[in-house]
Parts: structure tokens; C-alpha cells; sequence
């Protein structure tokens, strides 16, 4: 069955302490990997695409990057206003041909002062 | 700017009411999608709707409905509330049935007492 997983659940840094958020996926004929960003309260705003095996995309202290079975999203030099629950989504396929994002848990990060 | 508009932010509902979600778009979308996020559970596909008058079920449909009578517009009926459909409630688009980026709503906060 596909499937999206995120890891860790939580994270907390220090502001400027770098880490990487995982999602690994299993399903067939990737259309995107998605990652979005959530506040509390809010909907989940949108953040980057990633096509292909290799590729990689950047947005000021955010970069992406996709492997065969796996994207991490790579924080360098945190600030505390990072602190947001990050989710990445795949794409399946239905059984009438239309293609429906499929949600990871969420990783939630706190970037401390 | 992109935008997607729901209908009330919180409500609190009584067991057995008939409760209405509406989710409005205004950039044409083709997809609109509703989902239900609960902690620790992330975001759960209720149904969602490629063209208007069409939908189709996402994974958890139990309890609810849909309505699309108009492309901007996509409803979530819940026909009598019952207290495990207390959740939060998110609509999203997206440009077209292929793939591409969701655009949510802010989210609607049910309570059903």
C-alpha cells in the first residue's frame, strides 16, 4: 500500500542549529513530492515540488532534496520563526485515474532563541 | 493571489445536528479536496471533486457527504453530527486532475458536544 513517512515526530533546535527533516515514501509512478509548511491554526501553505531522483530546491533557509525512496528538507541556521509543523505529500492514483495527494504525519519543529 | 475561502472558522454543533462546510475558490481550480486533521492521525482525504457534479471518495467517507454544484464551490455535509467528527476541517484546490500543489483553506474547527 503506498505510504508517506515523516521522522522524527518532533524536533527542537537551537536558533542556528542545522538538521534535516526525512520523509520516505512508498508508491508507484511518483507525479511530485510536495512539502508544506503549517502554523498552528492554520492551513498548510505550500512550499516545494520535487520531480525527479536528484533534484533539488531551495527558499532561504529551506532546501529540499529527492532520492528514489526518500526527501529531506534540510534547515540551515534556524530562526525561531521556523517553528511550524512541516508535512510532505505524495501523489497515488485512484482506481478512476485521478491523482489525490496523500499526506505524511507531520514533523513538528520548535527552534528555540 | 490565490485564494480559498471557508465558510466559518469555528462552530460548535450539538449529536444529530446537520451541519454544513463551505469552501469557496476563486482561481478556477479544477480539484477541490476535503480533509479532516486530527492529531497525531495528519490529514485524512474525506472526498474530493475533479469537475463540477463529480466526486469521489478519499479514505475515511464514513458520516459524511459532498455537494459541487458550482466550480468555486465545494460543500461537506456532515447528515448528524456525532462527537468523533469533532476535528478540524480543511478544504484545498488545485489547478488541474494531473497533480500539481494543493492551496487550503484556514481551516474549520468543529465541535459537535
Amino acid at each position: 500500500e503506498d505510504q508517506v513517512t515523516q521522522s522524527p515526530e518532533a524536533l527542537r533546535l537551537q536558533e542556528g542549529e542545522s538538521s534535516s527533516l526525512n520523509c520516505s515514501y512508498t508508491v508507484s509512478g511518483l507525479r511530485g513530492l510536495f512539502w508544506y509548511r503549517q502554523d498552528p491554526g492554520k492551513g498548510p501553505e505550500f512550499l516545494f515540488t520535487l520531480y525527479s531522483a536528484g533534484e533539488e530546491k531551495e527558499k532561504e533557509r529551506l532546501k529540499a532534496t529527492l532520492t528514489k525512496k526518500e526527501s529531506f528538507l534540510h534547515i540551515t541556521a534556524p530562526k525561531p520563526e521556523d517553528s511550524a509543523t512541516y508535512l510532505c505529500a505524495v501523489h497515488k492514483v485512484t482506481s478512476g485515474g485521478s491523482y489525490i495527494p496523500t499526506f505524511g504525519r507531520g514533523t513538528s519543529l520548535i527552534v528555540h532563541p | 493571489d490565490v485564494k480559498v475561502t471557508q465558510s466559518s472558522r469555528y462552530l460548535v454543533k450539538r449529536t444529530g445536528e446537520k451541519v454544513f462546510l463551505e469552501c469557496v475558490q476563486d482561481m478556477d481550480h479544477e480539484n477541490m479536496f476535503w480533509y479532516r486533521q486530527d492529531p497525531g492521525l495528519g490529514l485524512r482525504l474525506i472526498y474530493f471533486s475533479y469537475d463540477v457534479k463529480m466526486k469521489e471518495k478519499g479514505d475515511i467517507p464514513e458520516g459524511y457527504s459532498v455537494s459541487r454544484e458550482k466550480k468555486e464551490r465545494f460543500s461537506l455535509i456532515l447528515e448528524s453530527a456525532s462527537t468523533n467528527q469533532t476535528s478540524m476541517y480543511l478544504c484545498a484546490s488545485s489547478l488541474s486532475r494531473g497533480a500539481g500543489e494543493l492551496f487550503f483553506g484556514e481551516g474549520s474547527r468543529l465541535t459537535v458536544l
